[in-house]
């Protein structure tokens, strides 16, 4: 149980274009959804988080313009990068947990290899 | 503020010695969680263990072991016998009141044959 998945996981754009990436929860209701960016050899950075039906929380320094976020259903959450640059090459994972505080543990999907070129 | 430390960077042992990672970990709240997850090169997250502030009893799951020390604020991890397939990036993480995670930096394992 508690499955996430992330679709594509590897993709490779032109500059300029956009991407999105789908996050979805296979066996459960995802109340709440955060997506990630991680550099080579370095640690998760939280980017945003984004509860169904709200707009998504974003980290300072992360813009929401660039990165757009939806989370129109219980079980899926996307992540747009718009006008990608080689600077937004990355790997994004997104998580997702079935209530708030206590245990809410994070189900990690398996990751999203973005390159610009 | 949250912080979680992982002083070491990279680890590289010979297969079938022990190693052990640390994590250090500062928290203003009572009720907290702590997490170890492993990060191989295929690049998807392995949960591994998760310890609530209450329980400071130390856990054993075949060749790993976590020791939670809530005096030294530490929840350190180590791999007996470790084998090539334990090469992996490892992180700590901290879950207190907001359900955030807070990440440690990692610790690169390297385990030679």
């Amino acid at each position: 149980g508690a499955v996430v998945s992330q679709h594509p996981s590897r993709v490779i754009c032109k500059s300029g274009t956009s991407v999105k990436i789908e996050c979805r929860s296979l066996d459960f209701q995802a109340t709440t959804m955060f997506w990630y960016r991680q550099f080579p050899k370095q640690s998760l950075m939280l980017m945003a988080t984004s509860n169904e039906g709200s707009k998504a929380t974003y980290e300072q320094g992360v813009e929401k313009d660039k990165f757009l976020i939806n989370h129109a259903s219980l079980t899926l959450s996307t992540l747009t990068v718009t006008s990608a640059h080689p600077e937004d090459s990355s790997f994004y994972i997104c998580s997702a947990i079935t209530t708030s505080g206590g245990a809410g543990e994070q189900f990690f999907g398996p990751g999203t290899r973005l390159t610009v070129l | 503020a949250q912080k979680v430390t992982q002083a070491q960077t990279e680890i590289s042992v010979v297969e079938k010695e022990d190693v052990t990672l640390d994590c250090v970990y500062e928290t203003r709240d009572t009720t907290y969680y702590l997490f170890w997850y492993k990060q191989p090169p295929s690049g998807e997250l392995v949960f591994l263990i998760r310890r609530n502030s209450f329980d400071e009893q130390n856990e054993i799951s075949g060749r790993y072991s976590w020791n939670f020390q809530k005096s030294t604020s530490s929840f350190n991890f180590t791999i007996t016998a470790s084998q090539v397939v334990d090469s992996a990036v490892y992180f700590c993480a901290l879950k207190d009141s907001n359900y955030q995670l807070i990440w440690g930096a990692g610790t690169k394992l390297i385990i030679k044959p």
